[in-house]
């Protein structure tokens, strides 16, 4: 089973500031998801990414495939950025669970 | 609607009732996920449909959860002779088609057994 860590588990910064949170796992994957979760459980899908950067926004994820590690940037960081971020990975088929394998999420704070 | 919708929202049972839990997913997605989050943690997989067939239950934590998804599209995760261990989040997702594409959350239920 895929093992999932991220860091760091809680985060508080000052409005406008620049935001890195880091995922790692230990297995080969075919696909990494970040996610948000505010207060009361909705999650909402930012970025689904297998190689490279993808932007959205003032959101960036970047993976690295041969390291195993994929980071979240937020840019201007503003409060209603304030949430639970999950990094979720996607076994290469056969080697898991057809369901992602969760990190246990960053709790981010951004304070005005 | 245009998202995931979940029934109910919070549930309250007693140790040893059952319950289940209802997921519409998006209109047209082929793939429904389960997943179970307990306080503080992350998500946890549980169960996958493709359609109505239920491709992966390997996450199912015992012989007291079932889900189905006959027509494939609703789906109704059952927890039988509840525990307390059961308290958690139940969150269902779908995507489009297979496991490769973004999934789309509900809201979830939040369970408390007393």
């Amino acid at each position: 089973k895929n093992e999932v860590e991220q860091s760091p588990q809680n985060l508080t910064a000052q409005e406008g500031e620049f935001i890195t949170i880091n995922c790692s796992y230990s297995v080969g994957i075919s696909a990494l998801h970040w996610l948000q979760q505010h207060p009361g459980g909705g999650i909402v899908s930012l970025f689904m990414l297998s190689s490279g950067k993808k932007k959205h926004g003032r959101l960036i994820a970047t993976i690295n495939i041969q390291e195993k590690h994929s980071s979240l940037h937020i840019t201007a960081s503003h409060p209603r950025d304030s949430a639970v971020y999950i990094c979720a990975v996607r076994d290469y088929s056969g080697g898991g669970a057809d369901g992602l394998t969760f990190g246990k999420g960053t709790h981010l704070i951004i304070q005005p | 609607g245009a998202g995931v919708s979940q029934s109910p929202r919070y549930k309250v049972a007693k140790r040893g009732q059952d319950v289940a839990l209802r997921c519409d997913p998006i209109s047209g997605h082929v793939s429904l996920f389960w997943y179970q989050q307990a306080l503080g943690q992350g998500p946890e997989f549980l169960t996958y449909f493709q359609n109505e067939a239920q491709l992966d239950k390997s996450g199912l934590p015992s012989d007291r959860f079932f889900a189905e998804r006959p027509e494939g599209s609703v789906s109704t995760l059952k927890i039988q002779r509840t525990q307390q261990e059961d308290s958690a989040v139940y969150l269902c997702a779908s995507s489009y088609s297979g496991v490769s594409q973004p999934q789309h959350f509900g809201d979830g239920t939040r369970l408390s057994i007393l």
